[in-house]
């Protein structure tokens, strides 16, 4: 079955930075893209970034361009975030998200999730 | 890009319906047929129940059902079941490759 195990959250001081990891098994990785999704306590849901099944293309929300960057190593099954210039306000748990089509061109769908990885931005 | 509307809260009784409305504009759920919908169990992972504006993931129930008139899209839950309490999520694609979540609905199963 799919999973989705997301790890290097923490705390970090504003300014500061943090990569973040997601362990993918039990679908064939390199043929989905892949989301982060946060949401920050007692919000809702907030689409953060996509990467193309082969990592050619990546979209951000316009809060997080140029401060955070999505990436995989399709080799090693493994998607990550890392986040720059964290601000107070990006506080949340990040989920790694599996899009739901084979090869999607543009983020649509969020299908499978993992557990999430709490990150707060607190001096 | 603007995040959806829903009502904070909705509610029924176990066996009754309920349809929780996600509102909106032009530049989303009005331009693009790429609708869909979220059930979050709190301190668990969300599960998508509704794609493409009414289409059902393989497991999911058929007492999910949805829609979408224009700016508005729908979700019906019926036939209540205490396991359908949760928050639910609307989220539509908004063009430039960027998509928009509706703030959530908590579901509450009298």
């Amino acid at each position: 079955q799919v999973k989705l195990v997301e790890s290097g959250g923490g705390v970090v001081q504003p300014g500061g930075s943090l990569r973040l990891s997601c362990a993918a098994s039990g679908f064939i990785f390199s043929s989905y893209g892949m989301h982060w999704v946060r949401q920050a306590p007692g919000k809702g849901l907030e689409w953060v970034a996509f990467i193309r099944s082969d990592g050619s293309d990546t979209y951000y929300e316009d809060s997080v361009k140029g401060r955070f960057t999505i990436s995989r190593d399709n080799s090693k099954n493994t998607l990550y975030l890392q986040m720059d210039s964290l601000r107070a306000e990006d506080t949340a748990v990040f989920y790694c998200v599996k899009d739901l089509k084979v090869a999607a061109s543009q983020p649509y769908y969020f299908h499978y999730w993992g557990q999430g990885t709490q990150v707060t931005v607190s001096s | 890009q603007s995040a959806l509307t829903q009502p904070p809260s909705a509610s029924g009784s176990p066996g009754q319906s309920v349809t929780i409305s996600c509102t909106g504009s032009s530049s989303d759920i009005g331009a693009y047929d790429y609708v869909s919908w979220y059930q979050h169990h709190p301190g668990k992972a969300p599960k998508l129940v509704i794609y493409d504006v009414s289409r059902r993931p393989s497991g999911v129930p058929n007492h999910f059902s949805a829609y979408k008139s224009g700016n508005t899209a729908s979700l019906t839950v019926s036939g209540l079941q205490a396991e359908d309490e949760a928050d639910y999520y609307c989220s539509s694609y908004a063009g430039s490759n960027h998509v928009v979540f509706g703030g959530g609905t908590k579901l509450t199963v009298l």
